[in-house]
């Protein structure tokens, strides 16, 4: 089975620009999850959704921070304008219900220059 | 807020020695406690841990969990290079927060051959 797709792998641009990262989760599972990766902070969830609804997003750090999920297999996290601070690894994990484990993509590399 | 703290932070062994991680964990109505090991790319899930005493066991890894005194140790015997990784303990709250993982910042484990 396919896990959790992750697109793009890398993204290198310049401070200002839109950036849009776009996740696939795994066929079936209701729960969708954003993490951003840091070596100050670690591991920080952003967003998660149930069923296509966001269900809590506490963790989106501002206002130029968005997510959707228009459908079950599509999501994305989309940050306007886009600052260095913004650099980090960007995961998206599923699971098939809030009790089972979150299986992760393997990130998006986010650098803003 | 919920927290959760790692030890050692980084940790250098040769193959075949044991090695013992630790997480302890301040959580609001405590639901699971779980380790994902991360190498290059993507968290992947070893154990979900909900009760206290009970080991979880996969190969040459096992993981307890005790309650009473918010900890839990991932165990690792005869290590192998393969196991180089960082080790990342995370837990989940119940109630309405359930699903929301709140990670530690990680033990980094090297093993030389």
């Amino acid at each position: 089975d396919a896990g959790v797709i992750q697109s793009p792998r890398h993204e290198v641009t310049e401070m200002g620009q839109e950036v849009t990262l776009r996740c696939k989760p795994i066929s079936g599972h209701d729960y969708l999850f954003w993490y951003r990766q840091t070596m100050m902070r670690g591991l920080e969830l952003l967003i998660y959704f149930n069923n296509n609804v966001p269900i809590d997003d506490s963790g989106m750090p501002e206002d130029r921070f968005s997510a959707k999920m228009p459908n079950a297999s599509f999501s994305t996290l989309k940050i306007q304008p886009s600052e260095p601070r913004d650099s980090a690894v960007y995961f998206c994990a599923s699971s098939l219900t809030v009790n089972q484990p979150q299986h992760f993509g393997d990130g998006t590399r986010l650098s803003i220059l | 807020e919920d927290k959760v703290v790692q030890s050692p932070l980084s940790l250098v062994v040769h193959e075949g020695d044991t090695v013992t991680l630790n997480c302890s964990y301040e959580v609001t109505n405590f639901r699971s406690l779980l380790w994902y090991k991360q190498e290059k790319k993507a968290p992947t899930f070893l154990f979900m841990l909900t009760s206290s005493g009970i080991e979880k066991k996969s190969g040459r890894l096992s993981s307890i969990l005790d309650k009473k005194e918010l900890f839990s140790i991932l165990n690792i015997t005869a290590t192998q290079t393969g196991d180089s990784a960082i080790y990342l303990c995370a837990v989940s709250p119940g109630g309405t927060s359930y699903g929301k993982l709140t990670f530690g910042q990680g033990t980094i484990l090297t093993v030389h051959p």
